[in-house]
């Protein structure tokens, strides 16, 4: 089942920070986060498995709150090079399958 | 970069025809997945494999079939083409562990 993502599309000027949420109406095992840029493939940032982590890919980290089934994305002063549609991709068990939301489109300006 | 190509990258084809898409990879990796993506609907998983003559249906399967006879090659197959199935697919692969896939560049397949 495709997880929702929020909110649909951020603006934010350099050094901004912004939250992007992704949360499932099931128990999740884990979730992923991926950064696609116009027409090019989707790129890994992070994993997070259920157990509450954060973790931190340069100034983007994420947090995954088992209780609420649901992942948050932290953008941290932001920078243009952050622009690009982010999904998550999230895995009910370890079955190696993955449902990806419908995406936030950021776009960072000068 | 992971070692993955997609062929063709482009493709135009006419409504009932047969299209087949490969996908490469170099990295001996188990998994290998098919997605198509389309505005307001993010990646939606077609078919995947888990090993070589291993393969399994996702949520959009209908249409569709594919086939992997070597560990490198996953083959996605339209049996007859549909304009529903104008749309970019993208093929991933994955090896054991966590799961973090990794995407060829896509391939743009219009149906008139």
């Amino acid at each position: 089942q495709q997880p929702v993502q929020s909110p649909q599309a951020v603006i934010l000027r350099e050094g901004e920070d912004a939250v992007i949420n992704c949360s499932s109406s099931k128990a999740l095992y884990s979730v992923h986060w991926y950064r696609q840029k116009h027409g090019e493939a989707p790129v890994f940032l992070m994993i997070l498995l259920k157990g509450g982590e954060q973790k931190g890919h340069e100034k983007i980290s994420a947090s995954f709150n088992e209780k609420k089934q649901q992942s948050s994305l932290y953008l941290t002063a932001s920078q243009l090079s952050y622009s690009g549609t982010y999904f998550c991709g999230t895995e009910l068990t370890n079955d190696y399958k993955l449902s990806f939301g419908a995406g936030t489109t950021v776009t960072v300006r000068a | 970069d992971a070692g993955i190509t997609q062929s063709p990258r482009h493709k135009v084809t006419e409504t009932g025809t047969p299209v087949t898409l490969r996908c490469h990879q170099t990295e001996n990796h188990r998994y290998m997945y098919w997605y198509r993506q389309d505005p307001g609907h993010g990646l939606r998983l077609i078919h995947y494999s888990y090993g070589v003559k291993d393969t399994d249906k996702g949520e959009v399967s209908d249409g569709y079939s594919v086939s992997r006879s070597k560990t490198e090659d996953f083959l996605l197959t339209l049996e007859s083409a549909t304009s529903s199935q104008t749309s970019v697919y993208f093929c991933a692969i994955s090896s054991s562990g966590l799961n973090e896939q990794y995407f060829g560049p896509g391939t743009r397949l219009t149906v008139t």
